[in-house]
């Protein structure tokens, strides 16, 4: 099964500073894989996913970007934060043998200041 | 515009407790998951539904699919503290669309 990892679990950054987050995953190859930004215990809104290397959808128009140099790494960056982008941001995987759904990685709790 | 309602969007009850939360959308899906989500942590797979009518159980909890495959049922029967959590639904709509469609999700407190 696949395990997928996030890091930093927290991030607190002034505005206008740069960001990397990072997420890797194991146990499958050639996923699907997607950034969902969570506000507050709600819903999960859809930010980037990749179909393979070098593939990027972006879903809504913002200041963040999104890119995969490897099969099993995906990576959300930003060259100057605002304050709107303050929240718990979740990479998740669709393993091509399952049948439609998505396994999470525990998340990335940031806060801009 | 939402495509899945989840009702109700909070529910507190006591433990021992059963309960029912909805998932409702006009369009039709090809397959439909539950997830639940505690504080802090990724939301965690519970099953996916696939076949209009279909039922599947997991301990306590009892998933339908509508008939229709537009809509699907969550049932806990004696619901415990450790029921607490976000619970949410998405929806696939088939082909090569590679993206669920997520509904809001309920806020559930099962107090002791």
């Amino acid at each position: 099964s696949q395990t997928i990892h996030q890091w930093p679990a927290t991030l607190v950054q002034p505005v206008g500073s740069p960001l990397s987050l990072e997420c890797t995953v194991e146990g499958t190859s050639n996923p699907n894989l997607y950034w969902y930004r969570q506000a507050a215990g709600r819903g999960l809104q859809l930010l980037f996913y990749s179909v393979g290397i070098g593939q990027i959808s972006s879903e809504v128009p913002q200041n963040l970007s999104a890119s995969r140099p490897q099969d099993r790494q995906f990576i959300l960056s930003s060259k100057k934060l605002l304050l709107s982008d303050s929240g718990f941001y979740l990479c998740a995987c669709h393993p091509p043998s399952s049948y439609n759904e998505q396994f999470f990685g525990p998340g990335t709790r940031l806060t801009v200041l | 515009t939402q495509l899945l309602k989840q009702s109700p969007q909070f529910l507190s009850i006591q433990e021992g407790e059963n309960l029912t939360v909805y998932c409702n959308s006009s369009s039709v899906f090809s397959s439909l998951q539950w997830y639940r989500q505690e504080p802090g942590e990724g939301p965690v797979l519970l099953v996916t539904v696939v076949t209009g009518g279909e039922v599947k159980k997991l301990k306590r909890l009892t998933f339908q699919f509508g008939d229709a495959r537009k809509d699907s049922s969550l049932h806990i029967t004696a619901a415990q503290p450790g029921d607490t959590g976000l619970y949410l639904c998405a929806g696939a709509r088939g082909g090569n669309n590679r993206k669920l469609i997520w509904g809001l999700g309920t806020s559930l407190a099962v107090n002791p």
